[in-house]
């Protein structure tokens, strides 16, 4: 089974504190894509990350690194000092190689206050 | 460009009434897709499609049809709308599996 979790259903932190949104994935492919959309109060979707299976090296992208470890089945966004425009639905997606099929977890709802 | 577009951006059907929700894009992308998303549930996929005239289904495709005459186009059908169907539908393309999806704004419907 393929499966994306996002146990965190909501996060409220004070604005310049860091916080990690933890994504765990299951699937049997030994290939795979690993992704992250921001959803911001205006409804859009944006893209964040993608990651392949065979690239375990972590990335920084200004405040925004992300941890994958094919070990745990992780693939988790921290966000350093965090901002009111921060604020958003964060959710994770894995695709398996070659099924064009994306699978999403549920959605971590970030509150940024300020 | 103007990217992935989708209308209309806001609908009220009645149980039984047919609709075509509208997806476009002028990117060029071979794959599409729509997905809906009901609170708690995230973003499923309903059906996809890698090139016109190819297409198939997701994970929650009952209720749905859709076709794929052209590369830009990605209509979805509901034939009988229930309540159930009530939800955000995104409509996406990427240019490859791996590649970036780019999202549409969005469609709400209100099944009554």
């Amino acid at each position: 089974a393929q499966k994306v979790t996002q146990a965190q259903t909501e996060i409220s932190v004070v604005e310049k504190e860091d916080v990690t949104l933890d994504c765990v994935y299951e699937t049997r492919d030994t290939t795979y894509y690993l992704f992250w959309y921001k959803q911001p109060p205006s409804g859009e979707l944006v893209f964040l990350i993608r990651r392949n299976s065979f690239d375990e090296q972590n990335e920084i992208s200004g405040r925004y690194s992300w941890n994958f470890q094919k070990s745990t089945s992780s693939f988790n966004f921290t966000i350093t000092a965090s901002q009111v425009v921060d604020s958003a639905v964060y959710f994770c997606a894995l695709s398996p190689s070659g099924t064009y099929k994306y699978i999403f977890g549920t959605g971590t709802r970030l509150k940024v206050l300020a | 460009n103007a990217g992935v577009t989708q209308t209309p951006k806001f609908q009220v059907l009645k149980t039984g009434q047919s609709m075509t929700l509208q997806c476009a894009q002028d990117m060029n992308h071979e794959y599409m897709s729509w997905y809906r998303q009901d609170p708690g549930m995230g973003l499923r996929l309903i059906h996809y499609s890698v090139g016109a005239g190819i297409t198939d289904q997701g994970e929650v495709p009952n209720g749905y049809n859709v076709s794929r005459s052209t590369t830009e186009d990605f209509p979805l059908r509901l034939l009988s709308a229930a309540p159930s169907q009530t939800s955000v539908y995104f409509c996406a393309s990427s240019s490859g599996q791996i590649e970036t999806q780019y999202f549409g704004p969005g469609t709400r419907l209100l099944v009554l």
